[in-house]
């Protein structure tokens, strides 16, 4: 079983939508990451935390240390936004453990 | 602007060569990481360097090299004896920070064999 399970897998939506991506994990940790891959392959970190909910824009990450899982939210949804989303957990010696990410395509 | 910078963007590889992946990092990070990502898998760890002159192993280290010189640089070499290579691979660093920070990372090496 991986470490870090991310659901869906794959995600459509239309433009406007609200989108929830999960994630979940077996392995305590020091923070949690959300990264954003887009097609050409490079990646951006988007958000990382350790406790609570964070919001940049329209983007907005929360965490439950005690229950294991994290989401990310998308509000207002739009064809840019279309991208590979990745989870990552943090141990306590900084090493990363990745989910294998889920593919939002956001239709105009 | 700081940033991570990987070259070549894409890297051709006959059977038998060695091939060697740049990273250059103008961020004054200390740390340093290489991971390989195949498709449907998440990103895994080849090598990583905590300080200067100093890496140790990842998860997947078998048939890869790294030096670390300097601090700005950390290339990865792929030698022959990684038997099967062809992946997309991403360079990262990490400030050290009370908290810890981020991971900043480059726009990837998608290296193929010919």
């Amino acid at each position: 079983k991986n470490e870090v399970e991310q659901s869906p897998q794959n995600l459509t939506a239309q433009e406007g939508e609200f989108i929830t991506i999960n994630c979940s994990y077996s392995v305590g940790i020091s923070a949690l990451h959300w990264l954003q891959q887009h097609p050409g392959g490079g990646i951006v970190s988007l958000f990382m935390l350790s406790s609570g909910k964070k919001k940049h824009g329209r983007l907005i990450a929360t965490i439950n240390i005690q229950e294991k899982h994290s989401s990310l939210h998308i509000t207002a949804s739009h064809p840019r936004d279309s991208a590979v989303y990745i989870c990552a957990v943090r141990g306590s010696n900084y090493k990363l453990t990745f989910g294998k990410g889920t593919l939002l395509t956001v239709n105009p | 602007d700081g940033g991570i910078t990987q070259s070549p963007k894409y890297l051709f590889r006959k059977e038998g060569q060695n091939v060697t992946l740049s990273c250059e990092q103008n961020l004054n990070h200390d740390a340093m990481y290489w991971y390989r990502q195949d498709p449907g898998q998440g990103l895994r760890l080849i090598y990583y360097s905590q300080i200067v002159n100093d890496f140790q192993k990842g998860d997947i280290a078998e048939g890869y090299s790294v030096s670390r010189e300097k601090k700005e640089s950390f290339p990865l070499t792929v030698t022959s004896a990684q038997k099967n290579p062809t992946a997309f691979y991403l360079c990262a660093s990490r400030g050290s920070g009370t908290g810890g920070q981020p991971q900043h990372f480059g726009d990837g090496t998608r290296l193929s064999i010919l």
